[in-house]
């Protein structure tokens, strides 16, 4: 019952540095979410894809690129990071239409300094 | 644009009570509302989800309704316990996109 699951956990980079989260899910859904969560502010969506080979921005896309690799995969890739990426970075998948729920990964903490 | 808002931002109160948690939502053309448990540090938990023809759903101590033509939905806990502390948060599904608020953190006192 793995559901989603989102490499590294946790991750310190420097400024201008890039890297990739990775996300997998093994629940065969068609959508998958990321989104970044800062303090007081909730979770706000930055990428989703809606299925395999399609993307769309969502209200905070600057900064970042994504790639659905296939169904089970979608990575979120930093090109050049900065302090303000600073945050704590969940993906998410969920089903088609209005029964299926929406499952999320444990989250990747990521500091910029 | 959808904007979902949650009232109150924090809230504590006496083991035992029962507590509303309030969510509301300014486009009501949604698909579906879900309400999140995250404990500090962790991940989000479903909670319960509520499909947009549906007017409440029931899970153990919870129950959530939802008011689409007013946009708003609540989460109702009965007799709260110390393990209920958390944020709790709402999330509105409009096609595959997901938009969430900023949660409501709940601390339930011995």
């Amino acid at each position: 019952n793995a559901g989603v699951t989102q490499t590294p956990k946790f991750q310190v980079l420097k400024t201008g540095q890039s890297m990739t989260l990775q996300c997998a899910q093994d629940m065969n859904h068609n959508s998958m979410y990321w989104y970044r969560q800062d303090p007081g502010m909730g979770l706000r969506l930055i990428y989703y894809s809606a299925s395999e080979g399609t993307t769309d921005k969502g209200e905070v896309p600057n900064g970042y690129n994504v790639s659905r690799l296939n169904k089970r995969e979608f990575s979120l890739r930093l090109e050049s990071a900065a302090p303000s990426q600073t945050s704590v970075y969940f993906c998410a998948s969920s089903g088609r239409g209005q029964l299926l729920e929406a499952f999320f990964g444990q989250g990747t903490r990521l500091t910029v300094v | 644009k959808q904007e979902v808002t949650q009232i109150p931002a924090a809230l504590s109160v006496p083991e035992g009570e029962n507590l509303v948690l309030n969510c509301s939502f300014t486009d009501s053309a949604i698909y579906n509302l879900q309400w999140f448990r995250q404990d500090p540090g962790k991940g989000l938990t479903s909670l319960l989800l509520i499909q947009s023809s549906q007017r409440e759903q029931t899970s153990g101590r919870l129950n959530a309704s939802l008011d689409k033509s007013s946009g708003r939905s609540t989460l109702y806990i009965a007799a709260s316990q110390p393990g209920d502390s958390a944020t709790y948060l709402c999330a509105v599904r409009l096609g595959n996109d997901m938009r969430f608020g900023a949660g409501t953190r709940l601390t339930v006192k011995p």
